[in-house]
């Protein structure tokens, strides 16, 4: 089991539907990030959220939004998205107190929208 | 502009053999950690090796080393003896440290086949 969980692994939706992706650290860590992965592109990242503190990355488009609950849980709602949005969305976290701090991912959510 | 930027977008290199991975970054801020992630097929980031801007010496990490050029701002990647689970892709990344949040820029990675 990784520190970092997501869920659900895949998802299909049309473009109607809203769904929501979850993921869960189990590393007490005080950071969070949601990152879009496309084929042959960097990642891209979509949100931050620090101590509960969100930054939000303008480029987002708004049928994209997260919430983070707790400093564990960051949840990542999904509405009326389109089919270019469909890609690999990996959730990390990282805490301020190591030597090195960095991110430790989830094996993704794989989306796809039809 | 790209903040990190990784040039090569296919590798190839003999088992056994080194092979450098090349990664440039752009950044203003003077402190600053720069990354190397692998990601097999399975779709997992795997974290290999860190180095901070202040640090004098190159990381290494086992097979893995960091050929930090700061003047450069390069940050390359040497796998030394490659084995055949190298094979995956392997990105670059760059943490700025000059707000709270930490952001991290990634490069769009390089594939890497390690023949037998």
């Amino acid at each position: 089991e990784t520190g970092v969980t997501q869920t659900p692994r895949h998802l299909v939706m049309g473009m109607t539907n809203k769904k929501s992706l979850k993921c869960e650290q189990h590393l007490g860590h005080n950071a969070m990030y949601w990152y879009k992965q496309s084929a042959k592109k960097p990642l891209e990242l979509m949100f931050v959220y620090n101590f509960k503190e969100q930054t939000e990355n303008n480029s987002v488009p708004s049928r994209f939004s997260p919430e983070c609950p707790n400093s564990s849980h960051l949840f990542l709602h999904l509405h009326t998205l389109q089919p270019e949005d469909s890609a690999l969305y990996l959730c990390a976290s990282r805490t301020g107190e190591s030597d090195t701090g960095e991110l430790f991912f989830g094996e993704g959510s794989r989306l796809t929208v039809l | 502009a790209q903040k990190i930027t990784q040039t090569q977008p296919g590798m190839f290199v003999q088992e056994k053999e080194a092979v450098t991975l090349d990664c440039t970054y752009d950044t203003s801020d003077p402190s600053y950690g720069l990354f190397w992630y692998k990601q097999p097929s399975s779709g997992e980031m795997i974290f290999l090796i860190y180095q901070g801007s202040y640090d004098q010496q190159n990381a290494t990490e086992g097979r893995y080393s960091l050929n930090f050029q700061k003047a450069r701002k390069s940050a390359n990647l040497v796998i030394s003896a490659s084995q055949l689970g190298d094979s995956a892709m392997y990105f670059c990344a760059m943490r700025e440290e000059g707000d709270n949040f930490n952001k991290f820029y990634f490069g769009s990675g390089t594939k890497l086949n390690v023949k037998p």
